[in-house]
């Protein structure tokens, strides 16, 4: 199995902060990555896709950057809907795993 | 636009069958753009793929789980189900069905979720 690896567990960050989510796969999975948005409550919503494509109606504040075992989210300028808990998903040779969660709270 | 709804028991007993059925709506579970699949969330917990079929009927499957787990495909009624067998109170979680989308892997559309516990 591959490991995925979030960093930080736990973020505190203002309304209109500038955050980046770091993600590693114990091995490489190329762009085979895909960050989500969880919510209490709520169906999980996708962000980003391929590493770096925005889903069709995701605010363009969300970007995702990187390949082989480094990944980054970054949010440009927080809003007060995007405090949630963020996930990191990788896909290789028909297996899935999922990043440990970051949680996004308000500083 | 494609919706999906999970359903089935909140409670079973240790050593039973889990069973939840997804159903789709708005859009054909006979598409050949995606997977159809179960993601699961124990609590406290990261999420964790359980598995995905095609509408042709072809699986697969997290290794882990593989040899308790079935999943299926009724084209006919849109939907597709998750049995899970000799359940334990690690299978207690919220259970997600899932739309896949082919060209990337990424779960592009959610069920809400419904939280199955096992216990007697």
């Amino acid at each position: 199995d591959i490991q995925m690896t979030q960093s930080p567990s736990t973020l505190s960050a203002s309304v209109g902060d500038r955050v980046t989510i770091t993600c590693r796969a114990s091995q490489s999975i190329s762009n085979w990555l895909a960050w989500y948005q969880l919510k209490p409550g709520k169906a999980p919503k996708l962000l980003i896709y391929k590493a770096s494509s925005l889903e069709s109606g995701v605010p363009s504040r969300f970007s995702g950057s990187g390949s082989g075992t480094e990944f980054t989210l970054t949010i440009s300028s927080l809003q007060p809907d995007d405090f949630a808990t963020y996930y990191c998903q990788q896909f290789n040779t028909y297996s899935i795993t999922f990043g440990q969660g970051t949680r996004l709270e308000i500083k | 636009q494609v919706q999906l709804q999970e359903s089935g028991p909140g409670l079973v007993k240790p050593s039973e069958t889990l069973s939840l059925i997804c159903t789709v709506s708005g859009g054909s579970i006979s598409s050949s753009s995606y997977y159809w699949g179960w993601i699961r969330q124990p609590p406290g917990k990261r999420l964790e793929w359980i598995g995905s079929i095609y509408y042709s009927g072809s699986t697969y499957y997290n290794p882990s789980l593989k040899s308790r787990l079935t999943i299926s495909v009724d084209t006919s009624k849109n939907q597709f189900s998750l049995k899970l067998s000799s359940v334990t109170a690690a299978d207690t979680a919220v259970y997600y069905c899932a739309r896949q989308a082919i060209i990337s892997y990424a779960v592009d559309i959610w069920g809400q979720g419904t939280m199955v516990t096992v216990s007697s």
